[in-house]
């Protein structure tokens, strides 16, 4: 089965801190996807990356940068992390796009910005 | 553009009961779409997808769903509702680097 694995599921920081989420799969996935959860908004994508240093844009990017040094890791950093950023954050990751195959998740993290 | 929609934010049904969750869905070619659960502080569980094929396609939980093409949906049924189905549901469309979800219905089951 595939795993991933978000370091933390849940998370308190102070407005104006830099804050880091990772995200780990082992499944040597190409895509990796960065989405917050907001309730009556249901998910929405922040980035995604199709290779190791490659990323693209979501719908949601603002305030919000990533890293993917590693094939298996995507990193979700909050430059300055606001208050309108507590939310539920998940991480996903699938093969590449011609095997059509789904998205899987991990478990969320839960970011309480102070 | 694409686009999901889940008509029903909220749906209680007793245990023992079947169950149907609406999707409607907009996208520009051949869909491929998928059903997600998520149970209460957890990531989201794939339950089912369409690709191609056969309309009625089967799912974990013995869920199934039927994509109709005419109507652009892909309802989610289960016969029997289990307890431990509740939890929220996600519809969502599109390519697999650029999916859209829709809002999600919440499921409440009624011992």
């Amino acid at each position: 089965d595939v795993k991933v694995t978000q370091s933390s599921r849940y998370l308190v920081k102070r407005t104006g801190e830099k804050v880091f989420l990772e995200c780990v799969q082992d499944m040597d996935h190409e895509n990796m996807f960065w989405y917050r959860q907001d309730p009556g908004l249901g998910l929405r994508l922040i980035y995604f990356s199709y290779d190791v240093k490659m990323k693209e844009k979501g719908d949601i990017p603002e305030g919000y940068s990533v890293s993917r040094e590693k094939k298996e890791r995507f990193s979700l950093i909050l430059e300055s992390a606001s208050t309108n950023q507590t939310s539920m954050y998940l991480c996903a990751s699938s093969q590449v796009v011609r095997t059509n195959q789904p998205q899987h998740f991990g478990d969320g993290t839960r970011l309480s910005i102070l | 553009a694409q686009s999901v929609t889940q008509p029903d934010i909220h749906i209680t049904v007793s245990e023992g009961a079947s169950l149907e969750l609406r999707c409607n869905y907009s996208y520009g070619a051949t869909p491929y779409l998928f059903w997600y659960v998520q149970s209460p502080g957890q990531g989201l569980q794939l339950l089912l997808k369409y690709f191609s094929g056969d309309t009625l396609v089967q799912g974990i939980k013995g869920f199934e769903a039927e994509f109709k093409r005419s109507q652009s949906s892909f309802n989610l049924r289960k016969p029997s509702v289990h307890w431990s189905d509740a939890a929220e549901y996600f519809c969502a469309v599109g390519a697999v680097e650029q999916l859209t979800f829709g809002k999600g219905t919440k499921l409440s089951v009624i011992p």
